[in-house]
């Protein structure tokens, strides 16, 4: 289930289940979403990405979906392994030449075996 | 090589000492950024520069100054820092042209004392 505590938001999942995590940007001005992985001692590591002119995209078990009319983008996991545990961000940016991020909060991703 | 290479993984230091960070990248990218993440936050922008000039300053306190020697390398020089300052530092980079996946490096995990 999912929790949110004093800090991070946190998702807890049995290995084999498919995992939902949910973000709400706040610039409607953005074009260019990206989740990034985020390992405990390492920096974020880039999962998928999807431009403002699509509503959909599919990677390796990873799917992103983006709704522009509520500002929400959510990330898909299907078949959630224990070596997808992690923190999970999203991040957004203005179509400005730069990778200038604003990232969303963050949630642990919990897998248990 | 797809890799951002940040020294040292490490660094504890005084308030009144002086050091420096540093970020090597060898994809050719001419964006190349600095971030700040705190503990169970997500990454901040600090500086970006492009082509090796600094193009973006985050309002951040003139005691971080970066400095770009070449396209390959970013360092980040540290004086009279506050303990308040300690975070783990990023280094990222990207192609210049357009919105692109920024690629981090692991980081350096500041102390000061």
């Amino acid at each position: 289930g999912e929790s949110v505590g004093l800090h991070l938001p946190t998702l807890s999942v049995q290995e084999g289940d498919n995992s939902i995590i949910n973000c709400a940007y706040s610039n409607s001005a953005s074009d260019y979403f990206i989740w990034y992985k985020q390992e405990s001692g390492k920096g974020p590591q880039f999962i998928i990405d999807i431009r403002s002119n699509m509503d959909k995209r599919q990677g390796q078990r990873v799917t992103v979906l983006l709704n522009k009319t509520v500002k929400h983008l959510s990330l898909q996991i299907a078949a959630t392994q224990p070596g997808d545990s992690a923190v999970y961000f999203c991040a957004e940016s203005l179509d400005s030449g730069y990778s200038t991020l604003t990232f969303g909060k963050g949630t642990m991703l919990l897998v248990s075996p | 090589d797809t890799e951002v290479t940040q020294t040292p993984k490490h660094l504890v230091m005084g308030m009144t000492n002086k050091k420096s960070l540093k970020c090597e990248q060898h994809m050719g990218h001419r964006a190349m950024y600095w971030y700040k993440q705190k503990a169970k936050k997500p990454p901040e922008l600090m500086f970006v520069y492009s082509y090796e000039k600094l193009s973006i300053n985050e309002s951040v306190p003139s005691r971080f100054s970066p400095e770009c020697p070449n396209s390959s390398l970013l360092n980040l020089h540290l004086h009279a820092l506050q303990p308040e300052d300690s975070a783990l530092y990023l280094c990222a980079s990207s192609h210049r042209s357009g919105n692109t996946e920024a690629f981090f490096g692991q980081g350096t995990r500041l102390t000061v004392v």
